[in-house]
């Protein structure tokens, strides 16, 4: 249980282009979800918490009208990269919270991630 | 403010001996505990997790043991396996209705054949 996919999982674009990444909960509903980023050698940075209905909250320093969150159901979070630059090349992982199979309901079970490069 | 630490960016342990990874953090607040497993190009992996009102987890080759007076806890692998090299994030949660995760910054574990 607590299955989380992410799609796609590798992504080539053009610099000035949008990339629409998605994350579903496959066998759970997810109150809420989070998107992070990870750069080489680094922790997961998290960009933003979304629930279900309602606007993301964005982390310091993540532009918000560059990183288009939106949660429409309990099962699928998308993240949409709005006009890529080279900068934004990076690893991007998404988590959902709410399922139950083992611990706390806070426990984030993350996707495979997205590889985005951006040219 | 680095508030979950792991200070050892990398730890090495021969096969069938036991990996001990270490987590610090500084935020009383925080009352929940979890390690995760992360393969390169891939997404963390939920391994186990503690709540404070415990001392000790357990689950097959994995046990989490906390220490809240000194706000330690650490993840044991026994015995270790080679497919158990990967870089292992210890976070913590303080609860509240965002269920954020404040994450350290890793350990390469290699275990060596």
């Amino acid at each position: 249980g607590a299955v989380v996919s992410q799609h796609p999982s590798r992504v080539i674009c053009k610099s000035g282009t949008s990339v629409k990444i998605e994350c579903r909960s496959l066998d759970f509903q997810a109150t809420t979800m989070f998107w992070y980023r990870q750069f080489p050698k680094q922790s997961l940075m998290l960009m933003a918490t979304s629930n279900e209905g309602s606007k993301a909250t964005y982390e310091q320093g993540v532009e918000k009208d560059k990183f288009l969150i939106n949660h429409a159901s309990l099962t699928l979070s998308t993240l949409t990269v709005t006009s890529a630059h080279p900068e934004d090349s990076s690893f991007y992982i998404c988590s959902a919270s709410g399922g139950t199979s083992k611990g706390r309901t806070e426990t984030q079970y993350f996707g495979p991630g997205t590889r985005l490069l951006v040219l | 403010d680095q508030q979950v630490k792991q200070n050892s960016p990398s730890l090495s342990v021969q096969e069938g001996r036991i990996s001990i990874l270490n987590c610090d953090y500084t935020n009383s607040m925080f009352d929940y505990f979890l390690w995760y497993k992360k393969y390169p190009a891939e997404g963390p992996t939920f391994l186990i997790s503690i709540s404070s009102i415990k001392d000790k987890n357990e689950d097959g080759r994995f046990t989490v043991f906390l220490n809240k007076s000194a706000k330690h806890l650490s993840l044991h692998i026994v015995p270790s396996q080679p497919g158990d090299s990967a870089v292992y994030f210890c976070a913590a949660s303080s609860g509240g209705s965002n269920y954020k995760l404040t994450f350290g910054k890793g350990t390469l574990l290699t275990v060596n054949p």
